[in-house]
């Protein structure tokens, strides 16, 4: 069946350094990924997305990377700020269903 | 602009009651998505209501649960009979396309 899942529950990094956050998901014929962020008694907000035609989309401090071979997506977010704490989801949409299937999501924990 | 909202933000309601939550979509955006979280957990598709096609229920775990869209705009999410597991934060999303799904604040809802 569909599965989308973070390698780990928790990420803890220093200020200022850069965040990697993994995700694999398990169906092949997802064509659109999205990472939300999600700060405490909050809704998710939309960081970035990017099409399965695309291996690497950047934003304002945030780059994301798919890999359909091995079926693997990552955000990485560079000189982290205590603002970038929050727990992170990534989610697939597979012919424009409308459905996003979202992962467990990972905690990421910036220390001063 | 405004973005989505949700009312109640929080529902304490005794086992057995019903409950509606609703949800006002972003000006414009044709299509609405609930989806529910449970306590640490990701998000789990519900229902998606797409301009004037049949809505998506795939994802309502019951016949207690329903959703309906009124004028293309409000929705009510509707717990029937409602039981201790359906306690979590039901979130609602709009969106233009089926991709880019901009969310609420969410409703928590308790059931003792």
């Amino acid at each position: 069946g569909e599965s989308v899942g973070l390698h780990l529950p928790t990420l803890s990094v220093q200020e200022g350094d850069n965040s990697i956050i993994n995700c694999a998901y398990s169906n092949s014929a997802s064509d659109y990924f999205i990472w939300y962020k999600q700060e405490s008694g909050k809704g998710p907000q939309f960081i970035i997305d990017i099409r399965s035609n695309m291996d690497k989309r950047q934003g304002q401090r945030v780059t994301v990377l798919l890999n359909k071979t091995v079926k693997h997506l990552s955000l990485q977010i560079a000189a982290t700020q205590p603002g970038d704490s929050a727990v992170y989801f990534c989610a697939e949409n597979s012919g424009n269903t409308g459905k996003l299937i979202f992962g467990q999501g990972t905690t990421l924990q910036v220390k001063p | 602009g405004a973005g989505v909202s949700q009312s109640p933000s929080n529902k304490v309601t005794e086992k057995g009651k019903d409950v509606e939550l609703r949800c006002d979509p972003i000006s414009g955006h044709t299509a609405l998505y609930w989806y529910r979280q449970s306590l640490g957990q990701g998000l789990e598709f519900l229902i998606y209501f797409q301009g004037n096609s049949a809505p998506d229920k795939s994802g309502l775990p019951s016949d207690r649960f329903s959703a309906e869209r009124t004028g293309g705009s409000v929705s009510t999410l509707t717990i029937q009979r409602t039981q201790q597991e359906d306690s979590a934060v039901y979130l609602c999303a709009s969106s233009r396309r089926s991709y880019e799904q901009y969310f609420g604040p969410g409703t928590r809802l308790t059931v003792t």
